[in-house]
C-alpha cells in the first residue's frame, strides 16, 4: 500500500486567503477522517466520511471550514477565509470497515 | 462523553530504562483502546490495541493491558532505545458502528544514550 497521501506538506499563506488541503486515502478504505493537531488542544476530529458521505461534522470549528469527498480516492478540506488561529497540523486518516486508522504525514499550515 | 487522560510529559529516560506512560479513560459501554506513536515530522502509527477487558496488546516490545476495573491502559516497555523517542497517544473508540477515535493529549518521550 502507498499509504495515506496528503498535500501539500507545508502551507504558508496570509490571513484571509483560501486554503485547500488534499488527501488520498488508501485504496479500498471506506472511512476517511480529518483531524487537526495543536499544542493547546491536541488532536481533534473535525469530520469523517463513510463511503464518501459525511457522517459527523460536529468537530468542524465554524462555517469557514468545509470538507468534501467527491470520490473514494480523494478528499479536500477548505478554509475560507483563513485566520491565524487556524494554524495547525492537519491530518487525514483512512480505515477499512472498523479496522484501525492509517494516518498521513500531515499538512503543516501557517496563517500569517 | 468519552475522554482520555494521559500523564503529562515530557518524559526523559536513559537507554535501557523501564518505561511506563499512564492512560485512563472515561467512556460509555465497552470501548476499544489503542496506543499510537508519532515520530517527528510524521503522522500517527498504530502501536498496539486491545478490544476487550483483560486483553493485552503488544508490539515492538511495548505492552498495554485493558483494565476495566481501573479504566486504564498503561503503556510499558522493559528497555527503551533511542529510536523509541517519539510522542505517544492513548486513544479509545466507542464503536457504535464507527471507528471514531478520542485521543489523549500525547506524551513526548526522549531517550538519551
Amino acid at each position: 500500500d502507498a499509504g495515506v497521501i496528503q498535500s501539500p506538506r507545508h502551507e504558508v499563506t496570509e490571513m484571509g486567503q483560501e486554503v485547500t488541503l488534499r488527501c488520498k486515502p488508501i485504496s479500498g478504505h471506506d472511512y476517511l477522517f480529518w483531524y487537526r493537531q495543536t499544542m493547546m488542544r491536541g488532536l481533534e476530529l473535525l469530520i469523517y466520511f463513510n463511503n464518501n458521505v459525511p457522517i459527523d461534522d460536529s468537530g468542524m470549528p465554524e462555517d469557514r471550514f468545509s470538507a468534501k469527498m467527491p470520490n473514494a480516492s480523494f478528499s479536500t478540506l477548505k478554509i475560507q477565509p483563513s485566520e491565524p488561529r487556524d494554524s495547525a497540523v492537519y491530518f487525514c486518516a483512512s480505515s477499512r470497515d472498523l479496522r484501525p486508522q492509517h494516518f498521513g504525514d500531515g499538512t503543516r499550515l501557517s496563517i500569517l | 462523553g468519552n475522554s482520555v487522560t494521559q500523564m503529562e510529559g515530557p518524559v526523559t529516560l536513559s537507554e535501557e530504562a523501564f518505561l511506563t506512560i499512564n492512560c485512563t479513560y472515561t467512556a460509555t459501554g465497552y470501548p476499544s483502546l489503542f496506543w499510537y506513536v508519532q515520530y517527528p515530522g510524521e503522522g500517527l502509527q498504530l502501536l498496539l490495541k486491545a478490544t476487550k477487558a483483560d486483553d493485552k496488546g503488544s508490539n515492538k516490545g511495548f505492552e498495554a493491558t485493558y483494565r476495566k476495573e481501573t479504566t486504564s491502559f498503561h503503556l510499558e516497555k522493559g528497555s527503551v532505545q533511542v529510536s523509541d523517542s517519539a510522542v505517544y497517544f492513548c486513544a479509545l473508540s466507542s464503536g457504535a458502528g464507527s471507528y471514531q477515535l478520542t485521543f489523549g493529549k500525547g506524551t513526548k518521550l526522549s531517550v538519551i544514550p
